[in-house]
């Protein structure tokens, strides 16, 4: 079957480095997505992985293993606005997207 | 960037009647869409995909004939949950793909729609 791992809840301080991880395992794979999700929001999207390797957005970082099923999403210079669910979600050989469970983040002062 | 509307944003209807969701591509053709619903502290569930002008895909477990889904131009797909019953009451989110452009096939998401059903 298709499954996505990542943790349930983290947290961190502001101002802090968190690096939140996802493995995976599907029928094909056309792409890894993080998305975040601020509570009662719908998703938006931070960034694509689709081969191996580290793809850097500002403050804002996703790394991609292919032959591991594995990525993380990591977040510097945490602000407390970063406060939100943060989603890995793998494109099947379907181009179907398979969500993960999300992972809550909780930033503290 | 692309841009996807949902009206309404949030919807309180009694059990028994019948809710129509629309789900707009505003600055881009929609070839698909897909309906996802989210419980609380839940992450998302894909309810159906459709293709503009054929019939809905929907995921196992999901009843075609409860939710029903009509992509009828390439800018908009409305979700019709007949019938709705409490255990209805979620969070609705559609998105849209525009195959013909784009790097990846992303999807943009809509605000989504939070429907209570007393």
């Amino acid at each position: 079957g298709q499954n996505i791992d990542q943790p349930t809840e983290m947290t961190a301080t502001e101002g802090a480095i968190v690096q939140i991880n996802c493995t995976y395992q599907t029928s094909g794979f056309n792409g890894l997505f993080w998305y975040q999700q601020h509570a009662g929001e719908a998703p938006t999207f931070l960034s694509y992985n689709v081969l191996d390797g580290l793809e850097e957005k500002g403050r804002f970082s996703s790394f991609l293993s292919r032959s591991k099923g594995y990525s993380y999403l990591l977040l510097k210079e945490l602000q407390m606005k970063d406060s939100a669910s943060y989603l890995c979600a793998v494109m099947d050989s379907n181009y179907q997207l398979i969500w993960g469970a999300g992972t809550k983040l909780i930033i503290k002062p | 960037g692309a841009v996807v509307s949902q009206h309404p944003s949030r919807v309180i209807c009694k059990s028994g009647t019948s809710v129509k969701i629309e789900c707009r591509s505003l600055d881009f053709q929609a070839t698909t869409m897909f309906w996802y619903r989210q419980f609380p502290k839940q992450s998302l569930m894909l309810m159906a995909t459709s293709n503009e002008g054929s019939k809905a895909t929907y995921e196992q477990g999901v009843e075609k004939d409860k939710f029903l889904i009509n992509h009828a131009s390439l800018t908009l797909s409305t979700l019709t949950v007949t019938s709705a019953h409490p255990e209805d009451s979620s969070f609705y989110i559609c998105s849209a793909r525009d195959a013909t452009s784009g790097e990846y096939n992303e999807q943009f998401f809509g605000p989504g729609t939070r429907l209570t059903v007393l």
